[in-house]
């Protein structure tokens, strides 16, 4: 069975700031991660999604985050957080032979001006 | 490309009253989820479909919660007999792979 963890609840950056959001897994086998967004009031987004290839993968407004195998991680960054970036950020996962994602508990980024 | 719709967005109930979520994925998705978003929780599976057919049902309370998607496109979700632990947003995603889902906006449900 396939889990994951966010350990920060609450992330707080000023605007301009870098940011990193970070999420770690535990699972024996191959993974898909993926990162997806949510803001008040709205469903998730999805962000970017990594299986295998180069472990920095690119998404969409500046987002990127880099796959750890050996630290079991899928950390998310920002190089420059902009007001609009505030949300509640979920890291998920999920085995290949499988349509079940299983999501974190979320990180709340609030970006202050 | 419509997006994944929901209705109602929400919903006040009593406990003990009946309630009805519907959901209408994109086109040619033929995975359905349905999760449940306690506040300021993560997502969490209820069930999820294949088409018509049911994949993973083990996380929906069978005893009041039930779910279906008789063509394989729309989708139902309903509690007979709502309990105030049911209190959450209700999420539908639709997904073309593994990988990627679309969710709707929600459906927020309070039960007094």
């Amino acid at each position: 069975t396939q889990t994951v963890s966010q350990s920060d609840a609450h992330v707080t950056v000023f605007e301009g700031d870098s940011v990193e959001l970070r999420c770690n897994y535990s699972y024996g086998g191959s993974i898909y991660l993926s990162w997806y967004i949510q803001h008040h009031g709205h469903g998730l987004q999805f962000l970017l999604k990594y299986y295998s290839g180069n472990p920095v993968v690119q998404g969409v407004n500046g987002f990127e985050a880099e796959f750890s195998k050996s630290d079991s991680s899928f950390h998310l960054r920002k190089a420059s957080v902009h007001w609009s970036d505030s949300a509640v950020y979920f890291c998920a996962v999920s085995a290949p032979n499988t349509n079940k994602v299983v999501f974190g508990t979320g990180t709340r980024l609030q970006v202050l001006p | 490309e419509a997006g994944v719709t929901q209705s109602p967005r929400y919903a006040v109930l009593q406990e003990g009253q009946a309630v009805s979520f519907w959901c209408d994925p994109i086109s040619g998705h033929d995975t359905l989820y349905w999760y449940q978003q306690p506040r300021d929780q993560g997502p969490q599976l209820l069930v999820y479909f294949r088409d018509e057919a049911v994949i993973d049902n083990s996380q929906l309370p069978s005893d009041r919660f039930s779910a279906v998607r008789p063509k394989g496109t729309n989708s139902t979700l309903k509690i007979q007999s709502a309990k105030q632990g049911d209190t959450a947003t209700y999420l539908c995603a639709s997904s073309p792979d593994n990988y990627e889902q679309y969710f709707g906006p929600g459906t927020r449900l309070t039960v007094l």
